[in-house]
């Protein structure tokens, strides 16, 4: 089956720790896409790719890295550089760049902080 | 700066009644809007609306928009526990998607 897939669904960092979500998915679609929630707030863009080899930054960059080797996988590191992780990281995916009607979603990474 | 509210935040009923959740926007080169479902974790999609006044409607959900003043309803009727979830509302721009903050919908037996 065709889908989204994240992994893991629950995380711990402990100070000064850099981590990596992954997202992987099987949909062949172009544009990739992290998004943070955090409780009462609507989800907030960290990092988006259009294509293999590309990406630029969302509205919530900063403490957040990305890569995009393969159009299938898109990594999100949270570095020590970022003061507040804690939050549910949202990977989603679509044909092309910023179609709402065609996003389809992952089932999210919990982050924690120790 | 673009901005999507949703009311109310929370929202808890009993089986079998009929509620209205909604949202209003300031977002500039608006193209549509769109309502999601997140139950569990993962959002799915439920409507796409573009044009003002012109019902979408799925079983016993259906949702308009009115792009005069700038929001839209989206109406849950006969409500089972099924639908106990958070809505979103999502504005597409030219270049990217601007999220509400969600209603949380919990459906008592």
């Amino acid at each position: 089956d065709g889908g989204i897939t994240q992994s893991p669904k629950y995380l711990f960092r402990k100070e000064g720790q850099n981590v990596t979500l992954s997202c992987e998915q099987n949909l062949n679609h172009d544009a990739m896409y992290w998004y943070r929630q955090d409780p009462g707030q609507g989800l907030r863009l960290i990092y988006y790719s259009q294509i293999v080899n590309d990406f630029q930054k969302g509205d919530i960059a900063e403490g957040y890295s990305v890569s995009r080797e393969k159009k299938e996988s898109f990594p999100l590191t949270v570095t020590s550089a970022q003061k507040n992780p804690t939050a549910f990281y949202l990977c989603a995916s679509s044909p092309q760049t910023a179609r709402g009607e065609k996003l389809f979603f992952g089932s999210g990474t919990q982050l924690s902080v120790l | 700066e673009d901005k999507v509210v949703q009311s109310p935040l929370s929202l808890v009923v009993h089986e079998g009644d009929t509620v209205t959740l909604n949202c209003s926007y300031e977002v500039t080169n608006f193209r549509s809007l769109l309502w999601y479902k997140q139950e569990k974790k993962a959002p799915t999609f439920l409507f796409m609306l573009t044009s003002s006044g012109i019902e979408k409607k799925s079983g016993r959900l259906s949702s308009i928009l009115d792009k005069k003043e700038l929001f839209s309803i989206l109406n849950i009727t006969a409500t089972q526990t099924g639908d106990s979830a958070v809505y979103l509302c999502v504005i597409q721009g030219a270049q990217k998607l601007v999220f509400g903050q969600g209603t949380r919908l919990t459906i008592n037996p």
